[in-house]
C-alpha cells in the first residue's frame, strides 16, 4: 500500500484555476470512485471539500471540483483566492476497507 | 454536528505504548453511519491512516502498523481508543481522530488533533 502521488507544490495567481493531480494504481483508485480531497491551513486539522470522486460536501464552495481518469485524480481550484492557500490531500479507498493519502501538495497563491 | 476531541499524554518514552482516547459528541458511536478512524501525520510530513474500528468492534489497520495498533470503541462512553506499542521517535506526529463515512469512505468530522512526542 503505497502513498499516492501528489505535486509537492503549485502556484498560482488570484483569479486563476489551478489543478492538483494524484496518481494512484488499478488497486485503489483506478478501482473505486472512493477519492476525497481535503483542505489543510497551517496548524488545523484537514477539511474534507470533495468526496466520491467529484461530490462537494455542504457549504463547500463550487470552485472547488473533482475528477478522475484511470489511475488518475484531479483536483481543480477555479477563481483561487487568498484563503485557498493551504495543504492538499487526495485520498483513495484501497480495498478491504483500507485507505491510502496521497504525499500532500502545498499551493501558494502568488 | 459530530465533535470529536483526542486526549491522552503528549510525551511517549521510546518502548513504551502510546495511548490516545477520542470523545464524540452531538452524535452516538453506535451510528451505523461510520466508521471511527486515526490519521497521524509527522512534523512537516503528510497524512497516514493508521486504522479504523465499526462500533459492532471490527477493526481495519494500515497494513504497515497493523502489528503495533489497536483500536477499540467503548460505545458506553462515546470513544473510541488508539494503542500504538513498541513507539520509536518515528511514532512522533499529531495524531488525529476522525469519523469515516461508511458510504463514500471519506473522513468527514475530524478532531483538533494531539501532538505526541516519542523521547526519553
Amino acid at each position: 500500500q503505497s502513498a499516492l502521488t501528489q505535486p509537492a507544490s503549485v502556484s498560482g495567481s488570484p483569479g486563476q484555476s489551478i489543478t492538483i493531480s494524484c496518481t494512484g494504481t488499478s488497486s485503489d483508485i483506478g478501482s473505486y470512485n472512493l477519492v476525497s480531497w481535503y483542505q489543510q491551513h497551517p496548524g488545523k486539522a484537514p477539511k474534507v471539500i470533495i468526496y466520491e470522486v467529484n461530490k462537494r460536501p455542504s457549504g463547500i464552495s463550487n470552485r472547488f471540483s473533482g475528477s478522475k481518469s484511470g489511475n488518475t485524480a484531479s483536483l481543480t481550484i477555479s477563481g483561487l483566492q487568498a484563503e485557498d492557500e493551504a495543504d492538499y490531500y487526495c485520498c483513495s479507498y484501497a480495498g478491504g476497507s483500507s485507505v491510502v493519502f496521497g504525499g500532500g501538495t502545498q499551493l501558494t497563491v502568488l | 454536528q459530530l465533535q470529536l476531541q483526542e486526549s491522552g499524554p503528549g510525551l511517549v518514552k521510546p518502548s513504551e505504548t502510546l495511548s490516545l482516547t477520542c470523545t464524540v459528541s452531538g452524535g452516538s458511536i453506535s451510528s451505523n453511519s461510520y466508521y471511527w478512524g486515526w490519521i497521524r501525520q509527522p512534523p512537516g510530513k503528510g497524512l497516514e491512516w493508521i486504522g479504523n474500528a465499526y462500533y459492532t468492534g471490527s477493526t481495519y489497520y494500515n497494513p504497515s502498523l497493523k502489528s503495533r495498533v489497536t483500536i477499540s470503541v467503548d460505545t458506553s462512553k462515546n470513544q473510541f481508543s488508539l494503542k500504538v506499542s513498541s513507539v520509536t521517535a518515528a511514532d512522533t506526529a499529531v495524531y488525529y481522530c476522525a469519523s469515516r463515512a461508511v458510504a463514500g469512505t471519506y473522513f468527514h468530522h475530524w478532531g483538533q488533533g494531539t501532538l505526541v512526542t516519542v523521547s526519553s
